[in-house]
Parts: C-alpha cells; sequence; structure tokens
C-alpha cells in the first residue's frame, strides 16, 4: 500500500523557521518525482515545491521562492522541506504528495503536518 | 502564471441528480487538467488526470471533458459519499495552479 507520512509541524513565531519531513512507502520511492502543497485554514490549495527523481529539477511557488528550500534522500524515501523566515501568511496544512508518473498531478497525498506561524 | 476559475462556488443538488462543474483557465493547458476531491479534514483524492482519465478506483460516474481553456467535470449520479469540494488544477506550466474549488452540498 503506497503511504507518505508527513512529520514536523508545529508553532513557530514569525521569521522563525521550521523543517517538515515526508516517509513514503509502498512505493519506489526514489522513481517518483515529489511535492509539497499547503491549505491555509478553510482556504483552497497552493502548490508549494517540486523535486525530481534525482533532485537534478527544482521548482518553487514565487510566494516561497528564496525563504523554502525542497530536498530528499531516496536512500531514507524521504523528502523534506525547509521553511524559513516563516510569515503570517505561512500558516496552513502541508500536505506531501506523490507525483503521478511522469505527471504533474498528484496521486498519493499525505494527511498533512499543520504550520502555525503566530507570535 | 496560469489562472483557474472554477463555478459555481457552491452547487445544491439532491443525492441520484447529475453534477456540472466548470473550470476555466486563464491560458491554454491543453489537455494538461487534474480534477481532485476533498471532503473536511482529509487529504485531496486524484479523480481525473489529463482532462478526461479516469484515475485508479475512481468509479465511472465521474468523468472529466474539455481542453484548452474550458473543462468540465461530470458526476452523473450523485451518491451521498460524492458531496464535498472539488478542485481543479493545470499540470501544464511551472507554478502547477489549482482553482478556487466548488463545494457540492446536499440540497
Amino acid at each position: 500500500e503506497v503511504q507518505v507520512v508527513e512529520s514536523g509541524g508545529g508553532l513557530v513565531q514569525p521569521g522563525g523557521s521550521l523543517r517538515l519531513s515526508c516517509a513514503g512507502s509502498g512505493f519506489t520511492f526514489s522513481t517518483y518525482s515529489m511535492n509539497w502543497v499547503r491549505q491555509a485554514p478553510g482556504k483552497g490549495l497552493e502548490w508549494v515545491s517540486y523535486i525530481s527523481t534525482s533532485s537534478s529539477t527544482i521548482y518553487y511557488a514565487d510566494s516561497v521562492k528564496g525563504r523554502f528550500t525542497i530536498s530528499r534522500d531516496n536512500a531514507e524515501n524521504s523528502l523534506y522541506l525547509q521553511m524559513n523566515s516563516l510569515r503570517d501568511e505561512d500558516t496552513a496544512v502541508y500536505f506531501c504528495a506523490k507525483a503521478l508518473r511522469f505527471k504533474n498531478y498528484f496521486d498519493y497525498w499525505g494527511q498533512g503536518t499543520l504550520v502555525t506561524v503566530s507570535s | 502564471e496560469i489562472v483557474l476559475t472554477q463555478s459555481p462556488a457552491t452547487l445544491s443538488l439532491s443525492p441520484g441528480k447529475k453534477a456540472t462543474l466548470s473550470c476555466r483557465a486563464s491560458q491554454s493547458v491543453s489537455s494538461y487538467l487534474a480534477w481532485y476531491q476533498q471532503k473536511p479534514g482529509q487529504a485531496p483524492r486524484l479523480l481525473i488526470y489529463d482532462a478526461s482519465n479516469r484515475a485508479t478506483g475512481i468509479p465511472a460516474r465521474f468523468s472529466g471533458s474539455g481542453s484548452g481553456t474550458d473543462f468540465t467535470l461530470t458526476i452523473s449520479s450523485l451518491e451521498p459519499e460524492d458531496f464535498a469540494v472539488y478542485y481543479c488544477q493545470q499540470g501544464s506550466n511551472w507554478a502547477l495552479t489549482f482553482g478556487g474549488g466548488t463545494k457540492v452540498e446536499i440540497k
């Protein structure tokens, strides 16, 4: 069974940092691109970042560019999101999402981890 | 950035009725469009990709159509479990973008 499980969310002050993790299982992690997608409370979905299988291609939404860094460790079947200079508007549930093979869509999602940025 | 506009914002229908949801792109995305279903407190679920292909395990009552800038998700006969929020998403250009969602509620 394919599973992706996020961890690392919590309460952080504006300007602070947080690192999210996502553990993949039930599939060959190293052969699938991965993404982070977020959802602010009561709002819609916002794509955050993409990383290719070998980490050679990375994309970010303009809203997080220069502050967030996506990475992966294929040996550990893990995906990461390092979030720096956090703002109030970064408050959201962050989902780890596996990409459909060779497509820019998301076929498996974790349950999400809540990041709250507040003083 | 490609903007996706979904309509209507809310659709009130009874079980057994047909639901028609619209998604319009600010520029052509060819057929690179997906639809997701999200229920409260849950992660989204992929329903349709490449405009008209059903994802694994999705019932046949869900169908997608369209290309270019205008797309439609049709639920042929609403089941109780279909009342949820539906999002479209374009996979044509970086940055990937989602529509604002259509809530399908019980009338």
